[in-house]
Formats: C-alpha cells, sequence, structure tokens
C-alpha cells in the first residue's frame, strides 16, 4: 500500500536558518504529493503540492520538487521564520486510481527561536 | 471567501452522551471527507461522502456516523462517545470527477474533549 516517511522532530532551527525536512513515499501508482500545515490549535493548510514527475511546488518561500527517480518531496525554504513554526505533513494521493483518501506522513514539528 | 467552516471549535461531551460536529462548504465541491487527528499523530480518515456516496474506512468503528443532508453540509455523529475519541475532528473537501480527485481543503477543526 501507500506510505509517507517524513524525518522525525523536532526540528530547531534559529531564526534565517535553511531548512529542510525530507520526505519519501512508495506508491503503486503515480501519485499528487502534497505539504500541509498545521498551526497549533488550527486545521491543515494546504501549503503546496506538485502532480508530476520534476514539478516544483512553491509557496511562501517554501519549495519541494516531485523527485520520481528518489520518490521524494524535500521540503525546503532558505530562510525560516519565527512565524513558521508549526507542524509539516508530507501527503500523497493517487488521484488516477480514484482513491480519495490522502495518506499522511507523521508529520514534522518545526520550532524557529529568534 | 470560500472556505470550509466546521462548527463549534471546541466541544466538551459526556462519557456516552451523544455529540454532533457540523461542517459547511462554500466551495462546492462535491466530495467530502472527516478524519480524526489524536495529539502529535497525523490524520486518519473515518469516511468520505462522494456526492450522496458514503465510503466508510474498514477500521472506522460503528460508533461514528455520519450524514449529509446536502452538497454543503456534512456531520459527523458519535453515538456513545468514550475517552479514546478525544481528539481534533477535522472536515476537508475535494472536486472528483470519478476518476481523477483535487487537492483537500481542510476547515479549522473541532478538538472534542470527553469527561
Amino acid at each position: 500500500g501507500d506510505s509517507v516517511t517524513q524525518m522525525e522532530g523536532p526540528v530547531t532551527l534559529s531564526e534565517e536558518a535553511f531548512l529542510t525536512i525530507n520526505c519519501t513515499y512508495t506508491a503503486t501508482g503515480y501519485p499528487s504529493l502534497f505539504w500541509y500545515v498545521q498551526y497549533p490549535g488550527e486545521g491543515l493548510q494546504l501549503l503546496l503540492k506538485a502532480t508530476k514527475a520534476d514539478d516544483k511546488g512553491s509557496n511562501k518561500g517554501f519549495e519541494a520538487t516531485y523527485r520520481k527517480e528518489t520518490t521524494s518531496f524535500h521540503l525546503e525554504k532558505g530562510s525560516v521564520q519565527v512565524s513558521d513554526s508549526a507542524v509539516y505533513f508530507c501527503a500523497l494521493s493517487e488521484l488516477d486510481t480514484g482513491r480519495r483518501a490522502l495518506t499522511f506522513g507523521s508529520g514534522t514539528r518545526l520550532q524557529v527561536q529568534p | 471567501d470560500a472556505m470550509v467552516i466546521q462548527n463549534p471549535r471546541y466541544q466538551v461531551t459526556q462519557f456516552g452522551k451523544p455529540v454532533t460536529l457540523s461542517c459547511s462548504q462554500t466551495l462546492n465541491h462535491n466530495v467530502m471527507y472527516w478524519y480524526q487527528q489524536k495529539s502529535s499523530q497525523a490524520p486518519k480518515l473515518l469516511f468520505h461522502y462522494y456526492d450522496k456516496d458514503f465510503n466508510n474506512e474498514a477500521d472506522t468503528p460503528d460508533n461514528f456516523q455520519s450524514r449529509r443532508p446536502n452538497t454543503s453540509f456534512c456531520f459527523l455523529d458519535i453515538r456513545s462517545p468514550g475517552l479514546g475519541d478525544a481528539a481534533m475532528y477535522l472536515c476537508a473537501t475535494s472536486r472528483s470527477s470519478g476518476t481523477s480527485t483535487d487537492t483537500q481543503y481542510f476547515g479549522p477543526g473541532t478538538r472534542l474533549t470527553v469527561l
């Protein structure tokens, strides 16, 4: 079955540091890949997505590239801010198969210190 | 703004007392989902509606039911809440054409406390 593996947190960085959160996946078909962000006490917000190999999703300074050869979708940001402190979930959906559920990774908590 | 709305944001109930959580959407999406998220865990899909068709996950307890009276609204009913049902409940929506499904958009969640 499908699965998503994320690096364990918490990840603690100083403001303006470079961020990488690793995400790898296994899937039977050709999934779309997503990063969702969850701020404390809130629901999930779509951060970015990519629907095919070599696509780069980007939003709010965050980027992730769909790498089919390494089955990865690592999240990066060049300079993090305190306001980026949240839990980040990598997820996949095999849209072509009609299975509509998202398969989530376990989440990575990011703490950015001033 | 088009959005997914959940009410209430916080719900406290007593052990065994039925509770209903509500979700509404202005996105006109045909698919609505309910997820359960326990502390420090990933969301877990309970069930979803594809139009009027109800799709239950195999491991969702019978204690959890859902209703979708129209396109815009979906309810989660917990018939006899146990202490283990305390969690954040997330509603999400997407547009699906049958063989493809668009991005899921989530509401802010309802945090359920069981006393």
